[in-house]
């Protein structure tokens, strides 16, 4: 495991569903990032939390809420989602400002299918 | 905009070989490049960081390289193996929270 766990692995959700992605992160950073991976696509940034603080929304459908409640945990909730939401949500962990230059970690991801 | 391209999409190559994977990048005001490692249906593996001041990092078999003012960095794979069969992405880190990723090399190596 890269100490970012994300639950759960698989969500297949109605259209009318409410659900919530979960993550979280061991590895004592400050920053926790949602990217959207979808089909044949690059990754693209959702939403980045610093020191809980949202600091970037990407122009993200008002579909898709974070929240932050602390340094080690976020969340995705989502609701009414379409079917091109559809993809592979990966959260992501950093230390802003630190020595290692920022390095990205990964969790393994929730691959969501909206029917 | 920045927008970064990789090349080769695709790569098949039998094991044992060296190669080489592309990264080029529009902008080149970026703070730090980072190569990762996607295995199917599974999150990404930070594998090299080049920080805008370095030329390269070296890490095992893998080796980076960065040209910014061409825009352009390589990862090298020596006596590739099949387990290094995975997708390779590239992403650069332009001022800001936000790297921007190229679209990824799906590299196949055949025993």
């Amino acid at each position: 495991e890269t100490g970012v766990t994300q639950t759960p692995r698989h969500l297949v959700m109605g259209m009318t569903n409410k659900k919530s992605l979960k993550c979280e992160q061991h590895l004592g950073h400050n920053a926790m990032y949602w990217y959207k991976q979808s089909a044949k696509k690059p990754l693209e940034l959702m939403f980045v939390y610093s020191l809980e603080e949202r600091v970037e929304n990407n122009s993200v459908p008002s579909r898709f809420s974070p929240e932050c409640p602390n340094s080690s945990h976020l969340f995705l909730h989502l609701h009414t989602l379409q079917p091109e939401d559809s993809a592979l949500y990966l959260c992501a962990s950093s230390q802003m400002g630190g020595r290692s230059g920022e390095k990205l970690f990964f969790g393994s991801g929730t691959q969501l299918s909206v029917l | 905009k920045q927008e970064v391209t990789q090349i080769p999409a695709a790569l098949s190559v039998p094991e044992g070989e060296n190669l080489v994977l592309n990264c080029s990048f529009t902008d080149s005001a970026i703070y730090n490049l980072q190569w990762f490692r996607q295995d199917p249906g599974k999150g990404l593996t930070s594998l090299l960081l080049i920080q805008s001041s370095q030329r390269e990092q070296t890490s095992g078999r893998l080796n980076a390289s960065l040209d910014k003012s061409s825009g352009r960095s390589t990862l090298y794979i020596a006596a590739s193996q099949p387990g290094d069969s995975a997708t390779y992405l590239c992403a650069v880190r332009p001022a800001g929270n936000k790297l921007v990723f190229g679209a990824g090399t799906i590299l196949r190596v055949k025993s």
